[in-house]
């Protein structure tokens, strides 16, 4: 089966703009989380959703927010934008959250 | 909120070496996951082991959860064994919905 999709792989942004990220989690699976990897700060949190409702958040600003569909794809949408953003961001998907994630290629963002 | 410490964050081994890679974790666990990324950045799942043993291959792993901590064993390593290896856990604690805490990472490289 597919796995977890994320696009695009790669993006570069201006500081002060916004930029959406997506993934379509692997089919059946209802749970998508996101999380941050950057050299300095390791992989990190970001947000969960289940079946359209954000369950779990960490600790990032208001900038940082994401929404899931009626079809378990998510995005995750930064808003102005700034050089500390860049990183790679990863999406997984588990069917119902705890019980194994399986993780997607990842978004590489530059933020000029 | 959960502390998860890996370790060697370095190892350098020759091709045919065994290597034992350790995670140490703070509280309780419901999901422990083992991860290899790959040089794309990818995060690849190699185990699922929130108590007990698993083998796959030259690859196994063992956590004793009422200790708290795992072991990835690597036999027989390979060039391509190389990369970061993570351990990730879900804290029992979490009540809603679950979040994946990282370690830093063991860095391996296998030289020919």
């Amino acid at each position: 089966k597919a796995g977890v999709t994320q696009t695009p792989r790669y993006l570069i942004k201006t500081r002060g703009q916004q930029v959406t990220l997506s993934c379509s989690p692997i089919s059946g699976h209802r749970s998508v989380s996101w999380y941050q990897q950057t050299p300095g700060q390791g992989l990190q949190f970001l947000f969960e959703y289940f079946s359209e409702t954000q369950r779990n958040k960490g600790n990032f600003p208001g900038r940082f927010s994401g929404r899931q569909f009626s079809n378990s794809r998510s995005e995750m949408n930064v808003s102005t934008l700034e050089l500390g953003d860049s990183a790679l961001y990863l999406c997984a998907s588990s069917f119902r959250g705890g019980n194994g994630y399986t993780f997607g290629s990842g978004t590489r963002l530059t933020v000029v | 909120g959960i502390q998860v410490e890996q370790s060697p964050p370095d190892l350098i081994l020759q091709e045919g070496a065994n290597s034992t890679l350790r995670c140490n974790f703070s509280d309780s666990v419901n999901n422990l996951q083992w991860f290899h990324q790959n040089p794309w950045g990818q995060l690849i799942n190699l185990f699922y082991i929130p108590s007990g043993t698993k083998q796959n291959g030259r690859l196994s792993a063992t956590t004793v959860a009422t200790e708290r901590y795992s072991l990835l064993y690597i036999s027989s390593s390979q060039t391509t064994d190389s990369g970061v290896y993570f351990c990730a856990v879900g804290a029992l604690k979490e009540t809603s919905g679950s979040r994946l805490t990282f370690g830093e990472g063991t860095q391996l490289t296998v030289n020919p």
